[in-house]
């Protein structure tokens, strides 16, 4: 099956600083990629959608400024949080849709972020 | 927007018995319906997956069953092993490829031996 790789698994920050999650689609193209954030006992909910070639769209409530998303390849979408807090402290998630028409969905490894 | 309910929240079982996952979706456009299983600090696996065009799929011991009119699918899990124990979600969305899923809230189940 398709394969999404995302990348660090797992990382700790200092309130103040930046983090940048990596999402690769190793055997496909994905023009869309979609961004999860799940809190500890909690569901999966959706931050934002990335598309290639243009800008994301996020969701209600979900600071554009504060979770960057960059699509710049058919392969490729980057997560940065900027100026982490520990609220942000997180299991981020992000899944890409391995066929134009289809949105059976393949997921990276999760990232959990922890700001301290 | 679509909006998923699931439950039970939590679920616990005598393995070998079957357990039963219910959910609805608000969409009635929405037209695929995944159910996934978590385990703590993973990805969510794709375990059964059923279209709008079908009332009911199986896959050896994992069913899931769609009513459209009714919004409402469920997960039926027979002969529970203690390697079922897990976060079950349901998922809902039109399938598009530009769509993301909206997830249910999660079943904790608890299979035990």
């Amino acid at each position: 099956g398709a394969v999404v790789s995302q990348h660090p698994s797992r990382v700790i920050c200092k309130s103040g600083t930046s983090v940048k999650i990596e999402c690769r689609s190793l055997d496909f193209q994905a023009t869309t990629m979609f961004w999860y954030r799940q809190f500890p006992k909690q569901s999966l909910m959706l931050m934002a959608t990335s598309n290639e070639g243009s800008k994301a769209t996020y969701e209600q409530g979900v600071e554009k400024d504060k979770f960057l998303i960059n699509h710049a390849s058919l392969t490729l979408s980057t997560l940065t949080v900027t100026s982490a807090h520990p609220e942000d402290s997180s299991f981020y998630i992000c899944s890409a849709p391995s066929r134009a028409l289809s949105t059976e969905a393949f997921f990276g490894q999760g990232t959990r972020l922890t700001v301290v | 927007g679509e909006n998923v309910e699931q439950h039970p929240s939590t679920l616990s079982v005598q393995e070998g018995d079957s357990a039963v996952i219910k959910c609805t979706y608000s969409d009635s456009a929405s037209n695929y319906f995944p159910w996934y299983k978590q385990e703590l600090g993973k990805r969510p696996q794709l375990i059964i997956d059923i279209r709008s065009n079908v009332g009911e799929k199986k896959d050896q011991r994992i069913a899931v069953t769609l009513n459209k009119t009714a919004k409402h699918f469920s997960l039926h899990i027979t002969e529970t092993q203690p390697e079922d124990s897990a976060v079950y979600f349901c998922a809902a969305t039109l399938d598009t490829g530009r769509r993301a899923l909206t997830f249910g809230s999660g079943t904790r189940l608890q299979v035990q031996p």
